[in-house]
């Protein structure tokens, strides 16, 4: 089956600082999400992303599907978004997901 | 819209024991999806349903567990004869049309 990479598997930022999240998955996908799962457990979706850019406020997310490979950008991080950030893919028919290894993130003050 | 509801939240379970796990999707999608996630792994597959359809369940352990989604109702994830292994959280999910999904809170079930 196909495979989901995420890195790095863990990152641990000062509060304000920027970064970037990889996902690169081994074969052609019919679409992909990013979620975030807090300390709490609860799954937040955060970008359905099948190819192309999307912003949303510190946020956004590029999909290169022909390169395979998605990117997460996280600007002026914040305490609350420290968690474990996972990328999901879309495959077969288009209605089963496979989860990547996720990033765990912290940030500190 | 109140999202996709799960529950219960948490659900403790001694060895040989029923779990039900109930999932109501969001308003309009007939949808429904599960999927459990062990302690520090991500999120795995496990059945894809539709109203009163099995679409997909091939991530379903053969013995013990069984989903259905009714006519009426929430979707039920049923795992009969529960071993300490089954200790995980169990999402479900629901879209619209197939794609774009949102998850419920989840449920936590801890086999003792």
């Amino acid at each position: 089956g196909i495979q989901v990479e995420q890195s790095p598997p863990d990152l641990i930022l000062q509060e304000g600082a920027n970064s970037t999240l990889r996902c690169n998955f081994s074969d052609s996908v019919n679409n992909l999400q990013w979620f975030h799962q807090n300390p709490w457990g609860q799954l937040i979706n955060l970008f359905y992303i099948p190819s192309g850019t999307k912003q949303n406020g510190r946020l956004s997310a590029t999909t290169v599907a022909t390169e395979r490979y998605s990117l997460l950008y996280i600007s002026s991080s914040q305490t609350t978004d420290s968690g474990v950030y996972f990328c999901a893919v879309f495959t077969g028919g288009g209605n089963k997901l496979t989860f990547g290894t996720g990033t765990q993130l912290k940030v500190e003050l | 819209n109140a999202g996709v509801m799960q529950n219960p939240r948490h659900l403790v379970r001694r060895r040989g024991q029923e779990a039900r796990l109930r999932c109501s999707p969001m308003k309009g999608h007939s949808h429904v999806y599960w999927y459990r996630q062990l302690p520090e792994e991500g999120l795995k597959f496990m059945v894809y349903l539709q109203k009163e359809n099995i679409i997909d369940e091939s991530g379903m352990p053969k013995e013990r567990f069984s989903a259905e989604f009714p006519k009426e109702g929430p979707s039920i994830l049923r795992i009969q004869q529960v071993v300490r292994g089954d200790s995980a959280a169990y999402f479900c999910a629901s879209s619209p049309s197939g794609t774009g999904y949102t998850f419920g809170s989840g449920t936590r079930l801890t086999v003792v």
